[in-house]
């Protein structure tokens, strides 16, 4: 199994452009989540969704768009980029069980938006 | 608003000897769970205490939950230099395991010889 998996790794935009955030899973699960960490201040929910055609804003939604068409694929969109959206990204999954909702995150995306 | 504080947020401390994380919450919860990261890898699980009293334990950390202090602490015996890693608490903004995990700063640990 690959887990969760994320693309890019790296990239830099130029503010105002536009990108996509690539996110899948393959362990059929349900929850998926996109979490931004920024040096010091730990992780910060961006979306997340509790399964396919459901989505939610988290705490720090605002130049973010995401959608959830399969189970398996969670992308996160960047419209109009700024500096304040460099960061490193990280998708995660889980599934609720026995009362555990245990995150796997993918590797991580780091945007640098100049 | 749920608040999830641990400290130190920075700790350096020497091989062999012992020290606890603090994670302190703001919320009724009866479920935590610790992360580590290394440098610019990923999270990766490492405990998950899903009731008051539930402590667990693996090689030279020990994690632990009072849900009615709201409090849990990661306890680190003899460390080593593999240790080294930023270790984060997460709690369930309200009481269920459906609500997304909000995560504290995170506690930089480094181990050195």
């Amino acid at each position: 199994n690959a887990g969760v998996t994320q693309t890019p790794k790296f990239r830099i935009l130029k503010i105002g452009q536009s990108m996509t955030l690539q996110c899948t899973q393959d362990m059929n699960h349900n929850y998926m989540y996109w979490y931004r960490q920024d040096p010091g201040m730990g992780l910060k929910l961006i979306y997340y969704s509790v399964g396919a055609g459901i989505t939610d804003k988290g705490e720090v939604p605002n130049g973010y768009n995401v959608s959830r068409s399969t189970t398996e694929d969670f992308p996160l969109r960047l419209e109009l980029a700024a500096p304040s959206q460099t960061s490193v990204y990280f998708c995660a999954s889980s599934i609720v069980n026995s009362g555990a909702n245990v995150l796997t995150f993918g590797a991580g995306s780091r945007l640098t938006v100049l | 608003e749920l608040k999830v504080e641990q400290n130190p947020l920075f700790l350096s401390m020497q091989e062999g000897k012992n020290y606890t994380i603090y994670c302190n919450y703001s919320t009724t919860s009866d479920r935590l769970y610790w992360y580590r990261q290394d440098p610019g890898k990923s999270l990766e699980s490492l405990f998950v205490l899903l009731s008051n009293g539930a402590v667990k334990q693996e090689g030279r950390l020990m994690a632990s939950l009072d849900t009615k202090a709201r409090l849990s602490t990661l306890h680190i015996t003899a460390a080593v230099h593999d240790l080294s890693a930023t270790y984060f608490c997460a709690v369930h903004p309200r009481n269920s395991g459906n609500t997304p995990l909000v995560f504290g700063k995170g506690t930089r640990l480094s181990v050195i010889a």
